[in-house]
């Protein structure tokens, strides 16, 4: 079956240092992949998309996220947390059957000063 | 362009009662999906309607249903609701089938409560 697992529920990072969420995902053909963002109170917005070509997409607010398929993974990275950034970041895979996109729990993003 | 808009944005409803709850889509995007978010449950997939037709439809009761309009407009309707209804009620919209077919833009939601 179709699934999204991120594994860390929340993350604290300091301000100005690096970031990944991990994204492992189950698939069974080439997965169009995604990440949101969603601050407290509002819907989420798209991050970055990954459709096909090159494996590093850039996305928007300076992150990126690489994916692997040997590894099933779909990281999001930024190499400097902005106390904006506190959040919680979605991964999701799509589309399932019956065009449904499928979200991982999220993760919640801490950033201490 | 604008973005996905909902409304209400906020809502006190008392058990037992119906709710209507609207989106309309980011212009040009034919395809809604309604999602029900609460803290324990996270992301829950509600239905997808795409030219006025369901494509798909999650695990919910048959309390919850919806509808999209010719104008791509969707409204979900629960009735005889109930406490665990409090949630927040997201809806998202995507462009025409294409690549970008899966991409979704969400709105702000809806945030229900039942007392």
């Amino acid at each position: 079956a179709q699934s999204v697992t991120q594994p860390d529920i929340h993350i604290t990072v300091s301000e100005g240092a690096s970031l990944e969420l991990r994204c492992n995902y189950s698939y069974g053909a080439t997965p169009y992949l995604f990440w949101y963002v969603q601050s407290p109170g509002q819907g989420l917005q798209l991050l970055l998309k990954y459709f096909s070509g090159d494996t590093l997409v850039q996305g928007i607010k300076g992150f990126e996220a690489e994916f692997k398929r040997s590894q099933s993974s779909f990281n999001l990275r930024k190499p400097s947390v902005h106390w904006s950034d506190a959040a919680e970041y979605f991964c999701a895979v799509g589309p399932t059957g019956g065009f449904k996109t499928i979200f991982g729990a999220g993760t919640r993003l801490f950033v201490k000063a | 362009k604008a973005g996905v808009t909902q409304t209400p944005r906020y809502l006190i409803k008392t058990r037992g009662q119906q709710v209507t709850l609207s989106c309309s889509p980011i212009s040009g995007h034919r395809s809604v999906s309604w999602y029900q978010q609460t803290p324990g449950q996270g992301l829950q997939f509600l239905f997808e309607y795409f030219s006025e037709t369901q494509r798909n439809k999650g695990n919910f009761p048959g309390r919850f249903s919806g509808r999209q309009f010719s104008n791509s407009r969707s409204e979900m309707n629960v009735s005889t609701l109930e406490l665990g209804d409090s949630a927040l009620y997201l809806c998202a919209s995507s462009p025409a089938p294409g690549q970008g077919a899966y991409e979704q833009y969400f709105g702000p939601g809806t945030r229900l409560t039942v007392t």
